[in-house]
């Protein structure tokens, strides 16, 4: 399996504008994580779904950051407009039914964020 | 709300020393999570447990859930082994992770 994809890899856009973010789970997971990491906050968790069904999203900062997973191999996260503040690494996660309470996350690559 | 707190921030140690992560949380688990971000940013999963001890190579894994308390122990560290050390849990009934805010280990050789 080729593991969790994110695009792109690295994005530098202009305060206002919108930014898409991209993920591919693993094939047959069924729980897909956002997070957000940075020097101040370190990482936090910003939604997650659960089949494709938003579970917990009240990570999400505000009403600019959105997301949506319309099936079960793709899910977006899109910030509009866009934000300095905004500005880093972006992660992507899936996994499988947790068993006996224990579920591995495997994490994509990430998206370096940068909001000029 | 769960609150996770690691030590040390930072770690340096020489080359085949043994290696000590802490990882303390205020609120009753279902599990924690021990993960590896090379300086690259690529995050690995290294542990998944909820009692007792967990090994992998030259890593091992413990907890102790009455005392509300992690380690995560390295023997014969090695240069490869730098990279920051995370730990998350994850609460009753709910999938998603808190984290601690990390441990720079640093190995020279």
């Amino acid at each position: 399996d080729a593991g969790v994809i994110q695009s792109p890899r690295h994005e530098v856009t202009e305060m206002g504008q919108e930014v898409t973010l991209r993920c591919k789970p693993i094939s047959g997971h069924d729980y897909l994580f956002w997070y957000r990491q940075t020097m101040m906050r370190g990482l936090e968790l910003l939604i997650y779904f659960n089949n494709n069904v938003p579970i917990d999203d009240s990570g999400m900062p505000e009403d600019r950051f959105s997301a949506k997973m319309p099936n079960a191999s793709f899910s977006t996260l899109k910030i509009q407009p866009s934000e300095p503040r905004d500005s880093a690494v972006y992660f992507c996660a899936s996994s499988l039914t947790p068993h006996s309470g224990l579920n591995e996350q495997f994490f994509g690559p990430g998206t370096r964020l940068t909001v000029l | 709300k769960n609150e996770v707190e690691q030590s040390p921030q930072n770690l340096t140690a020489q080359e085949g020393e043994f290696i000590t992560i802490n990882c303390s949380y205020s609120v009753g688990i279902s599990a924690l999570h021990w993960l590896q971000q090379h300086p690259g940013g690529g995050i690995v999963s290294l542990f998944m447990l909820s009692s007792g001890k967990k090994k992998h190579g030259r890593l091992i894994a413990t907890i102790n859930i009455q005392e509300k308390h992690s380690s995560l122990h390295i023997t014969a560290s090695h240069p490869r082994d730098s990279a920051v050390y995370i730990c998350a849990v994850s609460d009753f009934g709910n999938e998603k992770l808190t984290f601690g805010t990390g441990t720079r280990l640093t190995i020279i050789p």
